[in-house]
């Protein structure tokens, strides 16, 4: 149980153009999706936090008209990198945690979805 | 602030031998502490949790860990590793559980030659 999936796994596009990640939780209503950003050999560096039907929370230094990230229903937030640069490539990677009380205060990650701009 | 510091950036060590992988945390108020693995080109996986109870507390692929508050501090041992558990490990706090902000510490990499 508590499986979260990423699509895609693996994107490349153009500078300039725009780019959709989705983030689901599978077999569980996450109330709460966090995205999280990680460069090659690096720590994940949290990015924003959303909670369903809300806005996102963003971590200071990320610019939220860059990534906009909605979360729109209980199983799905999804994480759209607008105008990307060769900057922007990395590892992105969800987590989704559900304040139920099978699935207590944890948090369940996703596979991460590669990013490379060209 | 939370803050989480991973000793060692790299641990490397021969099969079937032990290892100790060290988490130091700084925090003014309670946390709760997380260890987890990453695979290359994965995404995370628990290896186990201290909430509350217990200080020793045991997670999966033989793993345990121990929450010591004097020295805050929660290393990872265990007492035979495999090829297989070569991989990336993050050492986390979280302030009231996983729904809430992890902060990661900059990881581990074990490397575990024949």
């Amino acid at each position: 149980g508590a499986v979260v999936s990423q699509h895609p796994s693996w994107v490349i596009c153009k500078s300039g153009t725009s780019v959709k990640i989705e983030c689901r939780s599978l077999d569980f209503q996450a109330t709460t999706m966090f995205w999280y950003r990680q460069f090659p050999k690096q720590s994940l560096m949290l990015m924003a936090t959303s909670n369903e039907g809300s806005k996102a929370t963003y971590e200071q230094g990320v610019e939220k008209d860059k990534f906009l990230i909605n979360h729109a229903s209980l199983t799905l937030s999804t994480l759209t990198v607008t105008s990307a640069h060769p900057e922007d490539s990395s590892f992105y990677i969800c987590s989704a945690s559900s304040s139920s009380r099978k699935i207590s205060y944890e948090q369940y990650f996703g596979p991460g979805t590669r990013l490379t701009v060209t | 602030a939370q803050s989480v510091t991973q000793l060692d950036s790299q641990v490397p060590v021969f099969e079937e031998a032990p290892v100790e992988l060290r988490c130091n945390y700084s925090s003014s108020v309670s946390v709760y502490l997380f260890w987890y693995v990453q695979y290359p080109n994965q995404g995370l996986q628990l290896l186990l949790k201290y909430l509350s109870g217990s200080t020793l507390v045991k997670g999966i692929n033989g793993f345990e860990a121990e929450f010591n508050k004097s020295q805050t501090s929660f290393h990872l041992r265990k007492p035979s590793v495999h090829i297989s558990d070569t991989a990336e490990y993050f050492c986390a706090v979280s302030l009231s559980g996983g729904y809430n902000k992890l902060i990661f510490g900059a990881g581990t990499r074990l490397a575990v030659h024949p």
